[in-house]
């Protein structure tokens, strides 16, 4: 099983500045025959589901401003939010879907506040 | 408009049974691969099955054999058998879809809550 590890588990950011969250597989989530990385990021806020931000690793979800990005490739992936607003406290989670359907892994989740 | 509604929940005896069920409204259930994704109180998320457009059936291995999923495209809605309840498996019960283009969870239910306690 794929076994995806999230750093920081919790993250305390300053308004206006830059919050960079990471996630690692345990083995690659890029599927060679197209070249996508099978990895998406969620946001949950308190009470609320989960919201899909990002998919394929670095594409943004129509409606998801474009503060928030997705970058890495194979086993090591990072979200970053340019300059954090209020209501982007939540916790974040990643997620394979490389090894469908048999599991799609989340990471722990990491929960992000205001400095 | 798009929406998953889960219903079903409540407090069960752990070995007892229960059934959720997610009706969907704005799209087809039997035309997109669905899933249940639970959240245990305070923790993260972890998936729990799918079922395909096509029919076929997967499970985590956590609920496999004790778990079933199935829809009643009539009804248009997902359900989620449970049968031998145990206390870990006490959580927000989730249903979401699987985007066609993202592949990933795009549309989520707000969750209904189980509680296997004695």
């Amino acid at each position: 099983d794929i076994v995806m590890t999230q750093s920081p588990d919790s993250l305390a950011v300053s308004l206006g500045e830059r919050a960079t969250i990471n996630c690692k597989s345990s083995q690659s989530v890029l599927y060679s025959s197209n070249n996508k990385n099978y990895l998406a990021w969620y946001q949950q806020k308190p009470g609320q589901p989960p919201k899909l931000l990002i998919y394929w690793a670095s594409t943004r979800e129509s409606g998801v401003p474009d503060r928030f990005s997705g970058s890495g490739s194979g086993t090591d992936f990072t979200l970053t939010i340019s300059s954090l607003q209020a209501e982007d406290v939540a916790v974040y989670y990643c997620q394979q879907y490389y090894s469908t359907p048999q599991m799609y892994t989340f990471g722990q989740g990491t929960k992000l506040e205001i400095k | 408009e798009v929406q998953l509604v889960e219903s079903g929940g409540g407090l069960v005896q752990p070995g007892g049974s229960l059934s959720l069920s997610c009706a969907v409204s704005g799209f087809t259930v039997s035309s997109n691969y669905m899933s249940w994704v639970r959240q245990a109180p305070g923790k993260g998320l972890e998936w729990v099955s799918v079922i395909y457009s096509g029919g076929s059936t997967y499970y985590a291995d956590s609920v496999k054999g004790r778990f079933t999923i199935s829809r009643d495209n009539s009804k248009n809605t997902l359900y989620l058998q449970m049968n031998s309840l145990r206390a870990d498996d006490t959580a927000v019960y989730y249903c979401a879809r699987v985007g066609g283009v993202s592949v990933a969870f795009d549309i989520w239910g707000q969750g209904t809550l189980v509680t296997v306690s004695s």
